[in-house]
């Protein structure tokens, strides 16, 4: 069974550029997460997205934005670059179902960095 | 808010030592808690998923026991060796935020094992 796959594995942005990252769940899961990891404030929610639509939200600007589509794939979307999104973003799939034993499989990241 | 502290940051030790990982949260209402392990610049490793109504987890050398009316939860590695050495994430479901694709991490202890 194939893992989580993100697409780039690494990016060079410079400022005031838009990027967009890529997560292809495990095959039959139908939640996808997304995570920001920096050194200084770690793992760092951004959202969540079930069958097409997001269903929790972390405390980030209207910058990053994401979507789901009907295969369950995810797409991350940062407009306007800041310096400090230079990050390694993380997607994670799960089943989606709300249970006390669910499990998130995480993908190797994204690292993104803006110059 | 929520917060997960992980406690010491960094730990080294001599290979075949026992050694305990450390982490606490502040609120006991959860689903579950997970522990990740984390190799540098790669995606995060589940290692073990305890759920609210459970004490323990084991999987091989490691054991994660879990106290949610002090907020608490162990890692227990035995008999440790070079290969664990890696940085180890806490997270945690809270109920408050609907859904288990939002885990809240600590800020992870590295570890190093030396041969």
């Amino acid at each position: 069974k194939a893992g989580v796959t993100q697409t780039p594995r690494y990016l060079i942005k410079t400022r005031g550029q838009q990027v967009t990252l890529s997560c292809s769940p495990i095959s039959g899961h139908r939640s996808v997460s997304w995570y920001q990891q920096t050194p200084g404030q770690g793992l760092q929610f951004l959202f969540e997205y079930f069958s097409e639509t997001q269903r929790n939200k972390g405390n980030f600007p209207g910058r990053f934005s994401g979507r789901q589509f009907s295969n369950s794939r995810s797409e991350m979307n940062v407009s306007t670059l800041e310096l400090g999104d230079s990050a390694l973003y993380l997607c994670a799939s799960s089943s989606g179902e709300r249970t006390a034993n669910e499990k998130l499989f995480f993908g190797s990241g994204t690292q993104l960095s803006v110059l | 808010k929520q917060e997960v502290t992980q406690i010491p940051a960094a730990l080294s030790v001599p290979e075949g030592e026992n050694l305990v990982l450390n982490c606490s949260f502040t609120d006991s209402a959860i689903y579950n808690l997970q522990w990740f392990r984390q190799d540098p610049g790669k995606g995060l490793t589940s290692l073990l998923l305890i759920q609210s109504s459970q004490r323990e987890q084991t999987s091989g050398r490691l054991n994660a026991s879990l106290d949610k009316s002090s907020g608490r939860s162990t890692l227990y590695i035995a008999a440790s060796q070079p290969g664990d050495s890696a940085t180890y994430l806490c997270a945690v479901t809270f109920l408050s935020v609907g859904s288990q694709g939002n885990l809240i991490f600590g800020k992870g202890t590295k570890l190093s094992v030396k041969p």
